[in-house]
């Protein structure tokens, strides 16, 4: 079955970075999208970017360019996604989303990864 | 960005009971909208893509239906697993948008 696993939580202190792993497995790493969403307390989800994972090309949303960077490790089966100049803010549950075939839902999701950020 | 306008941010119900839950788009994104389901402490599963059409999986209690802009799921006769927040996504527009959530409570 398609499963993304996630790294551990993270506690890092503002204007630090941080990068989060998501390991695919369960189907053909190459045949579909990751993407990066991220749920603040009390807030609704909030896209922040995405890879093809065939081509390694990146999108992201213009709230993060600048700060976020995703890669991919193809023969690793995982993507990462690297936050910079970490504030307050983004205390966040960060999520790796597998993008479904036709590219308009979310068909699988990884576990989450808290990351505090607390001077 | 187009903004996801889910109502109500809460609702109580009693098992049994039918439900339904509303978002509504600023603008047209076609049939390019997904509901999910998420319980504390873990992350989304996928219910309804394309506007109406069942995850694989999914009981069949659940359905989503279209109307303009405006997008509902419904709950028919509510099981003890239901109660959870259930939420938006629409994948038509870059970035894609999020609802703000409902979460859907035992009476």
């Amino acid at each position: 079955q398609v499963q993304l696993v996630q790294s551990g939580a993270e506690v890092k202190k503002p204007g630090a970075s941080v990068k989060v792993s998501c390991k695919a497995s369960g189907h053909t790493f190459s045949g579909h999208a990751i993407h990066w969403v991220r749920q603040a307390p009390g807030q609704r989800f909030e896209f922040m970017g995405w890879i093809n994972t065939a081509s390694g090309d990146t999108k992201y949303s213009q709230k993060f360019q600048g700060r976020v960077t995703i890669t991919r490790d193809t023969s690793a089966t995982t993507a990462y996604m690297e936050l910079s100049t970490l504030q307050l803010e983004d205390t966040a549950v960060y999520y790796c989303a597998r993008d479904c075939w036709d590219g308009t839902c979310y068909d699988s999701w990884g576990q989450g990864t808290l990351v505090t950020v607390s001077s | 960005d187009i903004q996801m306008t889910q109502s109500p941010s809460s609702v109580s119900a009693s098992l049994g009971d039918r439900i339904t839950i509303t978002c509504r788009a600023s603008q047209d994104i076609n049939n390019d909208f997904s509901w999910y389901q998420q319980k504390p402490g873990k992350p989304p599963t996928l219910l309804i893509k394309a506007a109406s059409t069942l995850q694989s999986g999914v009981p069949s209690r659940f359905s989503g239906s279209k109307s303009g802009t405006e997008f509902t799921l419904s709950i028919s006769s509510l099981q003890p697993e239901d109660f959870a927040t259930y939420f938006c996504q629409q994948a038509d527009s870059f970035p894609r948008t999020f609802g703000g959530g409902t979460k859907l409570e035992i009476k």
